[in-house]
């Protein structure tokens, strides 16, 4: 079936640090792919998404790029803020089905 | 701010009881979908409506059940409760629930269940 795999955190950098957050998924066909991010205490908000192989989405610095070779939408950004910290989900969707979400990253960023 | 709502914002409860849960959507979506998220099982979609029609189901207990009114707004209901229920349950909204499309998260409702 369909799932998604995010690497485990935390994920502990200091400010101005280059941040990669790997995500894997498996899918039969082409899914929809998407970074959430949840700050503390809040709900689920959309950073950016990818709908067809090669796209790249991006959003506040923040970018990835749909990889059907390596069927990877890996998260980057170039210099992390402290207010980046949150937690990660990368998520896919096929067709109409329901959104199918990792099992998060958490982010801490140190000034 | 999303534009979903959810109330309540907190919900205490003991075993045994029934809660709702409310949703309403951003104004022109018509499709709403409720996701719970716990320590031990993350992210987990339960269902979804369309223009008042259920269109799909994920890991619902039987215990659980929703609708969605002709107004479009949407209520989640837990009943028998368990303590393994204590949760955040999320709704979430798009315009049409194409597979494409942005979801849209409301702020959650946070159960606790003694």
């Amino acid at each position: 079936g369909n799932s998604v795999t995010q690497m485990e955190g935390p994920v502990t950098l200091s400010e101005e640090a280059f941040l990669t957050i790997n995500c894997t998924y498996t899918a039969t066909g082409y899914p929809s792919l998407f970074w959430y991010v949840q700050y503390p205490g809040e709900g689920l908000q959309l950073l950016l998404k990818a709908t067809k192989a090669d796209d790249k989405g991006s959003n506040k610095g923040f970018e990835a790029t749909y990889r059907k070779e390596t069927t990877s939408f890996h998260l980057e950004k170039g210099s992390v803020q402290v207010s980046d910290s949150a937690v990660y989900f990368c998520a896919l969707r096929y067709n109409t089905d329901k959104l199918i979400f990792g099992t998060g990253t958490r982010l801490q960023v140190f000034p | 701010d999303s534009g979903v709502t959810q109330t309540p914002k907190h919900l205490i409860t003991a075993t045994g009881q029934r809660v709702t849960l409310r949703c309403s959507p951003r104004s022109g979506d018509l499709s709403v979908y409720w996701y719970q998220q716990s320590l031990d099982q993350g992210l987990q979609f339960l269902i979804q409506y369309y223009n008042g029609e259920e269109r799909a189901k994920g890991n619902i207990l039987e215990r659980f059940s929703a609708q969605q009114f002709p107004d479009l707004h949407s209520e989640l209901n837990l009943s028998s409760l368990e303590l393994g229920d204590s949760a955040l349950y999320f709704c979430a909204s798009s315009s049409s629930g194409l597979a494409e499309e942005t979801q849209y998260f409301g702020p959650g409702t946070r159960l606790l269940v003694l």
